[in-house]
């Protein structure tokens, strides 16, 4: 079964650091998502991406953040300078037409 | 006020027992997810909904879009079903997701 891969699954990291997350989507969806998800708190929409663009983002999608598809297989979020806040589960999910599929997530946390 | 609203937040049953989870939304959908989150924190899609009813296995979804009212039913529920069970809906005219705050399920041998 086609499945959404993330790397890494677990990553620490100091506060003011750059992190790139990773995932590798379906191969033939055309929908990105970013979600991420706070330790005890539901998840929350972070940013979509279609057609190499940014269609939607979130007030949480502030400067710091910023995503890519560099090679028309990965699709990266790139956080610049991390904060204690970051420190959450973060899912990446892709869609072809109709349903969503979503990674294993990265539990990122800063310190 | 949440625009999704999940209940019971946490429900506890006997192996065998029929098992529901109630979701309600006050936005307008294009459609609404029901997922799976599990202890180590993955997320697996069940159902995708944008009216009637759906069967996959021993889980039933239905929604009833004029009521904005969504559940998710499990028969003869087994301790492998044990995991968290998020609601989220598709807000007409957006990509993104919607999430409610979860119902954490554990059901006992």
């Amino acid at each position: 079964e086609p499945e959404v891969t993330q790397t890494p699954s677990h990553q620490v990291t100091q506060m003011g650091q750059e992190v790139i997350l990773r995932c590798v989507p379906i191969s033939n969806h055309l929908y990105f998502y970013w979600y991420r998800q706070i330790l005890g708190q539901k998840v929350e929409f972070l940013v979509s991406f279609y057609n190499n663009e940014i269609s939607e983002k979130s007030e949480i999608f502030d400067d710091q953040f910023s995503v890519e598809r560099p090679d028309g297989s990965n699709f990266t979020l790139k956080i610049r300078s991390t904060k204690l806040e970051d420190s959450a589960m973060y899912f990446c999910a892709s869609r072809g037409q109709i349903e969503a599929f979503f990674g294993q997530g990265t539990r990122l946390t800063v310190v | 006020k949440n625009e999704v609203e999940q209940s019971p937040q946490n429900l506890t049953a006997q192996e065998g027992e029929f098992i529901t989870i109630n979701c309600s939304y006050s936005v307008g959908i294009s459609a609404l997810h029901w997922l799976q989150q599990h202890p180590g924190g993955g997320i697996v899609s069940l159902f995708m909904l944008s009216s009637g009813k759906k069967k996959h296995g021993r889980l039933i979804a239905t929604i009833n879009i004029q009521e904005k009212h969504s559940s998710l039913h499990i028969t003869a529920s087994h301790p492998r079903d044990s995991a968290v069970y998020i609601c989220a809906v598709a807000k007409g005219g957006s990509e993104k997701l919607v999430f409610g705050k979860g119902t954490k399920l554990t059901v006992n041998p």
